[in-house]
Formats: C-alpha cells, structure tokens, sequence
C-alpha cells in the first residue's frame, strides 16, 4: 500500500462540517483512496472510497485533488458519534490485497 | 451490509495457555482473511493474510507458531494464541471480503474485534 500522511488530531464543533486531510502523494494511478474509521474498542467502519472523481455517500463526500495527491474527507455536519480515529488508505480496489494501517486522525467533536 | 463476526469479544486468560478466537463472515464467502493486533491508542497491526484452505501469510516480527491461523471454510478463519503471556494481550481484529465483491467496492469488512488479557 502506498504511504499516506494524515494529521494526528483534529477538533470540530458539533453541527459544522468535518474536513479530514490525507497526503498520498506516491500513490499509482490503479490505486483508490479509501477511508474507514474506527470509533473507540470497535473494529474499523467503512466509510467511503474513490479513484479520481469526488464522491458522496449518505455517510460522507470525497473530494480528491486533480492530481491525485491529496484528498478530503468531509462529514458535512458532525455529531458527537462521528468522534473518532479516521484512517485514509490507497490501494488498488480488485485485488485481494491486504490493507495496513497508517496512524490516522483522531476526530474529537465537541458539543 | 456484509457482516463479520469475531468470537469471543472478550477473553480472559491465565499465563501459559492457549485462546483461540474465531472470525465468521456471516453472509458471504471469503477466500482471504486479514487477522490485526491493536495496542491501546495505537493503530491497527497486520499480523497475517489467512488463505482458505493453504497456509496463512505471516508479516514480517509475527510469530507463526505463536500465532496459529486456521483457515478452514470459505465462512470461518480462527485464531490461536498459543502459550499466552501478558504482552499478548492486545485488541485482535480480523477482516475479509467478499469472494463476488458485493457490493462492488473493493470493501473490508471488519469484525468487531476481541479484546484479549492475559493475566
């Protein structure tokens, strides 16, 4: 998998829009962004993923850079239960390929 | 949603023995299972690709005979914590996909993970 690069902590006010950074900047052009998080003792949730264009699902929208390089992960109206570590991972879509971790953005929103 | 269940969510261990910890896909099949280690307020560890029906894929520092992966069906993968000490006690998460890839995303599904101690 490629490297990723992602703040450690972010804060964000209850209601207002969370926007979750994430450099990959080595990433190869069969490779898709995926993000998933993982609220306190649970396993890691799926969340949202894409290749090249901006995506939304009725969790989240993806907002990747034209070159690739970078993405945004939006929650556009954070609750209390979006409180979370929100880990951004590329690796190709159709391959049984494993998925290793990087450190991830611990989100606190705050009421 | 696809659902994988992990058995048991919590165990509790005397030094020296063994556990063994279970991870279902529910409602699909699953030729390949990834089995994680987690330590408090860090991320998650691969420790081992678990292939149906052949040997697992240990990852470089992972014990393979302290960490036994059985991979029997197409539905379960188990995990075997052999001689347990208390560095073992961890969070153990496992995840697969779907064989058809339904629904069409490249998606994990991930267990709800079992959080192990050894006393």
């Amino acid at each position: 998998d490629a490297k990723t690069t992602q703040p450690p902590s972010m804060d964000c006010a209850e209601g207002r829009a969370a926007n979750l950074p994430c450099n990959h900047s080595t990433i190869s052009g069969n490779e898709y962004v995926y993000w998933y998080r993982q609220i306190h003792s649970q396993g890691p949730q799926y969340i949202i993923h894409g290749l090249k264009n901006n995506e939304t699902n009725e969790m989240a929208s993806l907002i990747i850079t034209e070159d690739r390089k970078s993405s945004t992960l939006i929650l556009p109206h954070a609750t209390l239960r979006d409180t979370a570590v929100y880990y951004c991972i590329v690796r190709p879509a159709q391959v049984y390929q494993k998925v290793t971790f990087g450190t991830g953005t611990k989100l606190q929103v705050i009421p | 949603g696809a659902v994988v269940s992990q058995h048991p969510s919590r165990v509790i261990c005397k030094s020296g023995t063994s556990v063994k910890i279970e991870c279902r896909s529910l409602d699909f099949q699953a030729t390949t299972m990834f089995w994680y280690r987690q330590f408090p307020k860090q991320s998650l560890m691969l420790m081992a690709t678990s292939n149906e029906g052949s040997k697992a894929t240990y990852e470089q520092g992972v014990e393979k005979d302290k960490f036994l992966i059985n991979h029997a069906s197409l539905t379960l993968s188990t995990l075997t914590v052999t001689s347990a000490h208390p560095e073992d006690s961890s969070f153990y998460i496992c995840s697969a996909r779907d064989l058809l890839d339904r629904p069409n995303t490249g998606e994990l599904f991930f267990g709800e993970g079992s959080r192990l101690t050894v006393l």
